[in-house]
C-alpha cells in the first residue's frame, strides 16, 4: 500500500538556521499539508497546498515558513531561521482530493530539535 | 474559532470493559468528522469518519449536532487498542483537519 514518506526522521539545528523538510506524498494524490506537534500539544495545521499554490496558511505560518513542490515528487518545508519554538514533530499528509469525503494520509514525522 | 475538546486526557479500562473517548466541537459551518488514531510508533491513520458511518475494528461514533458531539464508542475494549486517538474535524474551507488534544487509551489486561 502507498504511504507518505518523510526525511529526515531526526534532525538537530541550531538557532538561525535554515532547515528543509522533506516529503514525498502518495502519486496520485493532489493535495498537500503541513502539520506540526510541539511535544505534549495538539496537532496543529500550517499549510494546505494544491495546484502549486498555499490554499490556506494558519498564524503559525508566518514569513519563515515556506513550502514548495520543486518536482514531480517531493513536497518541502522550509524554515528561514529557526527559533526555539519550532522544535516539535513536523508531519506532511496527502489526500487524493481536497473535499469532505477525502481522507489525509500521514506520513512518520520528522522530529526536529532547534538549539 | 473553530474548535474541537477532548476531555479525558488518558483513559484506562479493563479488556473487555466498555469504551467511550468523547468530543465535542465548535461549530462553524458544516465540518465533517474524523477520528484519527496513532499506535505506538506509528503514524497517524484515520480510524472512521462520520459520512462514511463506517464501524472499524469496533469502533463507531454518533455524531450528536445539538451536542456538537462526536464521541468514540466500543462495547469491548481489546489491548490491542491502546493507543492515542484524535478527533479531528475537516472544515472545508481551506481543507484543513483541527485536532483535538487527544486522548491516550489504556487497555489493560
Amino acid at each position: 500500500e502507498p504511504e507518505v514518506t518523510q526525511t529526515p526522521s531526526h534532525q538537530v539545528t541550531q538557532m538561525g538556521q535554515e532547515v528543509i523538510l522533506r516529503c514525498v506524498p502518495i502519486s496520485n494524490h493532489l493535495y498537500f499539508y503541513w502539520y506540526r506537534q510541539i511535544l505534549g500539544q495538539k496537532v496543529e495545521f500550517l499549510v494546505s497546498f494544491y495546484n502549486n499554490e498555499i490554499s490556506e496558511k494558519s498564524e503559525i505560518f508566518d514569513d519563515q515558513f515556506s513550502v514548495e513542490r520543486p518536482d514531480g515528487s517531493n513536497f518541502t518545508l522550509k524554515i528561514r531561521s529557526t527559533k526555539l519554538e519550532d522544535s516539535a514533530m513536523y508531519f506532511c499528509a496527502s489526500s487524493l482530493e481536497g473535499g469532505l469525503k477525502e481522507t489525509q494520509y500521514f506520513g512518520p514525522g520528522t522530529r526536529l530539535l532547534v538549539l | 474559532a473553530q474548535r474541537v475538546t477532548q476531555p479525558e486526557k488518558l483513559l484506562s479500562v479493563f479488556k473487555g470493559a466498555p469504551v467511550e473517548l468523547k468530543c465535542n466541537y465548535s461549530y462553524s459551518g458544516s465540518p465533517e468528522l474524523f477520528w484519527y488514531v496513532q499506535y505506538s510508533r506509528q503514524r497517524l491513520q484515520l480510524l472512521l469518519r462520520h459520512i462514511s458511518r463506517e464501524s472499524i475494528k469496533g469502533f463507531t461514533a454518533d455524531l450528536n449536532k445539538g451536542e456538537t458531539s462526536f464521541h468514540l464508542k466500543k462495547p469491548f475494549a481489546q489491548e490491542e487498542d491502546s493507543a492515542m486517538y484524535y478527533c479531528a474535524p475537516f472544515y472545508n474551507q481551506g481543507g484543513k483537519l483541527i485536532f483535538g488534544q487527544g486522548t491516550e487509551l489504556s487497555v489493560k489486561p
